[in-house]
């Protein structure tokens, strides 16, 4: 079965250190990967994807991301927290295989940025 | 990027009534839509997709004849829950993925801001 595991619930950081949101994933062919952030009762904002070339992509507010294929992983990270960075974060996939455009999605990771 | 609207924000109903939320996409073309719902501090459960001009395509376990969808534009899809009663009390939020301007496909889908359902 086709899957998305974000492994932590919560990810703690202090305002100012580095911070990395972990994704794994389990799809067939060569996906595409996305990382969207949802504010309290909002929709979902697009951070970034990884589509094709350069492993490590560059998206909004400073946050990036690695795809690494033997590992099957593709952890976002940004190299300075700030505390407005504090939400709930998505990885989502879309197989390669067929081309609905159907994303399956990750259970979510609330990042917690404390001054 | 592109900017996808869902209307209303949130909306309270009583138990029996239907409640219809509309989901467009402002600059760009939608041939395909995806209805989620989300439950508190839950993933997104993909509901139904939806092509401009055909009858949606249920994920397993979602009632159609509960939850109505109509992608009659491409613009435009609307989720009509029927019947609604408390247990459909939910965030639902829409996406959409079509063609920008020039004729390239987007490879990303937007959200809408979501519709929060409450039926008492």
């Amino acid at each position: 079965a086709q899957s998305v595991a974000q492994p932590e619930d919560q990810v703690n950081v202090a305002e100012g250190n580095p911070l990395t949101v972990k994704c794994t994933y389990s799809v067939s062919g060569n996906p595409y990967l996305f990382w969207y952030v949802q504010y309290p009762n909002r929709g979902l904002q697009f951070l970034l994807k990884y589509i094709t070339g350069d492993n490590l992509v560059k998206g909004s507010y400073g946050f990036e991301a690695e795809f690494n294929k033997s590992q099957t992983s593709f952890h976002l990270k940004k190299p300075s927290a700030l505390v407005s960075d504090s939400a709930l974060y998505f990885c989502a996939v879309r197989p390669g295989s067929g081309n609905t455009g159907k994303l399956i999605f990750g259970q979510g990771t609330t990042l917690q940025v404390k001054p | 990027g592109a900017v996808v609207s869902q209307h209303p924000s949130w909306v309270i109903c009583k138990s029996g009534t239907s409640v219809k939320i509309e989901c467009r996409s402002l600059d760009f073309q939608a041939t395909t839509m995806f209805w989620y719902r989300q439950f508190p501090k839950q993933s997104l459960m993909l509901m139904a997709t939806s092509n401009e001009g055909s009858k949606a395509t249920y994920e397993q376990g979602v009632e159609k004849d509960k939850f109505l969808i109509n992608h009659a534009s491409l613009t435009l899809s609307t989720l009509t829950v029927t019947s609604a009663h408390p247990e459909d009390s939910s965030f639902y939020i829409c996406s959409a993925r079509g063609l920008a301007r020039g004729g390239l496909w987007n490879t990303e889908a937007f959200f809408g801001q979501g519709t929060r359902l409450t039926v008492v």
